[in-house]
């Protein structure tokens, strides 16, 4: 069964520098998607990506975040300038459809996630 | 925008028992639950979802109730065994962002 991968599994970078997080979503997925978990707490939203452009996106996904997809398969999350408080597992997640009332086009699959840690 | 509430964080339930989780939600267009489980340090897998046409779904030893009135959604889990231990996230979605509830402990005692 197809499944969506990331990579790293786990990043440790320094305050202040830039990481890229990759994502390969499944082939014939069109939606995508980036999440986090803090340790110990909910996932939460970041931004969703379709058409090449960013569909929607939280309160968390600030000027510092900014998505890709640079080829056809890869799907990037950059984070500009890290802080302690990025620290946290990210998801990455796709789905072929989204919104739509047909069962099980619109179901997100989720990455098993990169572990970012920011000293 | 969405809010999830999840009840209880923790539960304790011994093997053969069931288990009940509930959520409320806020938003009034969304329309689509799923529910997933996550284990410790891996991905959440979904493991059952209900949309807004439908207000209860069964899997085996897993159900879902939906009540779009009160804005209520719970998940069941019957004869629960060992491997049902993990976290249970409740989510909420209206066109693309998935709200997650604040998750719930399950640990099935042998």
């Amino acid at each position: 069964e197809p499944e969506v991968t990331q990579t790293p599994s786990h990043q440790v970078t320094q305050m202040g520098q830039e990481v890229i997080l990759r994502c390969v979503p499944i082939s014939n997925h069109l939606y995508f998607y980036w999440y986090r978990q803090i340790l110990g707490q909910k996932v939460e939203f970041l931004v969703s990506f379709y058409n090449n452009e960013i569909s929607e996106k939280s309160e968390i996904f600030d000027d510092q975040f900014s998505v890709e997809r640079p080829d056809g398969s890869n799907f990037t999350l950059k984070i500009r300038s890290t802080k302690l408080e990025d620290s946290a597992m990210y998801f990455c997640a796709s789905s072929w459809t989204s919104g739509q009332p047909n069962p099980s086009t619109d179901t997100q699959y989720f990455g098993p996630g990169t572990r970012l840690t920011v000293l | 925008g969405e809010n999830v509430e999840q009840h209880p964080s923790t539960l304790s339930v011994q093997e053969g028992d069931s288990a009940v989780i509930k959520c409320t939600y806020s938003d009034s267009a969304s329309n689509y639950f799923p529910w997933y489980k996550q284990e410790l340090g891996k991905r959440p897998q979904l493991i059952i979802d209900i949309r807004s046409n439908v207000g209860e779904k069964k899997d085996q030893r897993i159900a879902v109730t939906l009540n779009k009135t009160a804005k209520h959604f719970s998940l069941h889990i019957t004869e629960t065994q060992p491997e049902d231990s993990a976290v249970y996230f409740c989510a909420a979605r209206g066109y693309q962002k998935v709200t997650f509830g604040t998750g719930t402990k399950l640990q099935v005692i042998p």
